[in-house]
C-alpha cells in the first residue's frame, strides 16, 4: 500500500507563511497528490490537489516538481485557526484503490 | 446535503461485544472506507469498497467485517471488541473515479472496556 513520509510536526508564528513538504518517491505516472487539514475531533477535509508543477486556490498552493517524487504545500500567512494536522495522499488511478495515509504533520501556530 | 454519516457518535462497549458502527453516504459514491485513528497518530485503513458487493482489506483488518450491499452504506462490524480496538473510527466517501477526494464522516469514538 502507497505511503508518503512527512515531517511530524511543525511550528509557525501568526502571518508566516508555512511550507510542508511530502515525500513520495514511488508515485505511480498517474497518481495524484492530495492534501487534507484535520482539526482535533474532527475528519480530515480536503484542501487541495494537484498533478505537477503548481496549483493554487483560496487556502493554499501546491507545488510538484518535474519528477514528482515529492511535493509542498505552502500556506500563506498563517493564522492561529490554522493549527491542524496536514496528511499527504496519493490518489492512485489503477486497479483497486487503497487510499491509505502517511501519519501527517501536527502544525502549531503560535501567536 | 448531509454528506457522510456515521452513526454512533460515541460508544462504550466490555471486551468480548460486538457491534456495528454505521456509514451511510447520500453522494451516490462508488467508494468508502474505515480508517481508525489511535490517540496523536494517524489515520490507518481497516476495509475498503470501491462499488456495491465489492469489499478489501486495507492495513488493518482483523477483528473488523465489513460488508457493501448497497451503494450508500458500508457497516463496519467489530466481530468479539478487544481493548486493543479502542480508537475513533472515520468512514469516508469519494466518487471512485480518477483523483478523486475523500469526504470524511464526523467519527465515532470507541472505547472497550
Amino acid at each position: 500500500l502507497a505511503k508518503t513520509t512527512q515531517p511530524i510536526s511543525m511550528d509557525s508564528y501568526e502571518g508566516q507563511e508555512v511550507n510542508i513538504t511530502c515525500s513520495h518517491n514511488n508515485i505511480a505516472t498517474n497518481d495524484y497528490i492530495t492534501w487534507y487539514q484535520q482539526f482535533p475531533s474532527q475528519g480530515p477535509r480536503f484542501i487541495i490537489q494537484g498533478y505537477k508543477t503548481k496549483v493554487t486556490n483560496e487556502v493554499a498552493s501546491l507545488f510538484i516538481p518535474a519528477d514528482r517524487k515529492s511535493s509542498t504545500l505552502s500556506l500563506p500567512r498563517v493564522s492561529l485557526s490554522d493549527t491542524a494536522v496536514y496528511y499527504c495522499n496519493r490518489s492512485p488511478n489503477t486497479g483497486r484503490r487503497a487510499l491509505t495515509f502517511g501519519s501527517g504533520t501536527r502544525l502549531q501556530v503560535q501567536p | 446535503n448531509a454528506g457522510v454519516t456515521q452513526t454512533p457518535k460515541f460508544q462504550v462497549l466490555k471486551t468480548g461485544q460486538s457491534m456495528t458502527l454505521q456509514c451511510a453516504q447520500d453522494m451516490n459514491h462508488e467508494y468508502m472506507s474505515w480508517y481508525r485513528q489511535d490517540p496523536g497518530m494517524g489515520l490507518r485503513l481497516i476495509h475498503y469498497s470501491v462499488g456495491a458487493g465489492i469489499t478489501d482489506q486495507g492495513e488493518v483488518p482483523n477483528g473488523y467485517n465489513v460488508s457493501r450491499s448497497t451503494t450508500e452504506d458500508f457497516p463496519l462490524r467489530l466481530l468479539s471488541a478487544a481493548p486493543s480496538q479502542t480508537s475513533v473510527y472515520f468512514c469516508a466517501s469519494s466518487q471512485g473515479k480518477t483523483n478523486e477526494k475523500l469526504f470524511f464522516g464526523s467519527g465515532t469514538q470507541l472505547s472497550v472496556l
